[in-house]
């Protein structure tokens, strides 16, 4: 049973360029949610797909967004990239229902922005 | 065993012994938690999770207490093993919220 995946494992880009991540969920998982964890802190959420729409959404500024594909697969997509973007970001799959259901997570992807 | 009282940053364990995980949640309306594992260049992997309904959960060699009273999570991890070696975070939701809120972490180091 395959997990959560993502790719790339690594990025390097510079400031002002744009960025896409991808994420295959969990087998049998039809929600995604993504997370950005900076050094040393806990993931903060940045927003979740379910049914191909963005459900919810964290404080992150519009540069951030996002795809859900009818495989249930996602992108993050962020634009001019600025120095503080680098960090992990995190792709979390789970079940539609409950809400708050256990979100397993993905190994991430670790973005630098130079 | 060694416990905390208190959320501190880093957990130092002799190899054998249990270990006490502490957390702090910060909404009382948050019924759901679950208490993940990073190590070093990973994702969070699951360990455990509990739901407000429920004072204590058992796993394989985990523990997850909940008291509702104090906000306050923790996680005792027995027979505390080199593989235990990682960083700790706890997680909360809330009912009709679909993200996860996450504590700050804590780092447990084993010593052999």
């Amino acid at each position: 049973d395959a997990g959560v995946t993502q790719s790339p494992t690594h990025l390097i880009k510079t400031r002002g360029q744009q960025v896409t991540l991808r994420c295959s969920p969990k087998s049998g998982h039809d929600t995604v949610s993504w997370y950005q964890q900076a050094l040393g802190q806990g993931p903060q959420f940045i927003f979740q797909y379910y049914e191909e729409e963005e459900r919810q959404r964290g404080n992150f500024p519009d540069r951030f967004s996002g795809h859900q594909f009818p495989n249930y697969s996602s992108e993050l997509n962020v634009n001019a990239l600025l120095l503080g973007d680098s960090a992990l970001y995190l792709c979390a799959s789970s079940l539609e229902t409950p809400p708050g259901e256990t979100q397993y997570f993905g190994p991430g992807t670790r973005l630098l922005v130079l | 065993g060694e416990s905390v009282g208190l959320h501190l940053p880093t957990l130092s364990v002799q190899e054998g012994d249990n270990s006490i995980i502490n957390c702090a949640y910060s909404n009382s309306a948050s019924d759901y938690f679950i208490w993940y594992k990073q190590e070093s260049g990973k994702g969070p992997q699951f360990i455990i999770d509990i739901r407000s309904n429920m004072d204590k959960r058992q796993g394989q060699r985990v523990t997850v207490l909940l008291n509702k009273t104090v906000k306050h999570l923790s996680l005792q991890i027995a027979a505390t093993q080199p593989g235990d070696s990682a960083v700790y975070f706890c997680a909360e939701n809330i009912w009709g919220d679909y993200k996860l809120s996450f504590g700050a972490g804590t780092t447990v180091t084993v010593r052999a």
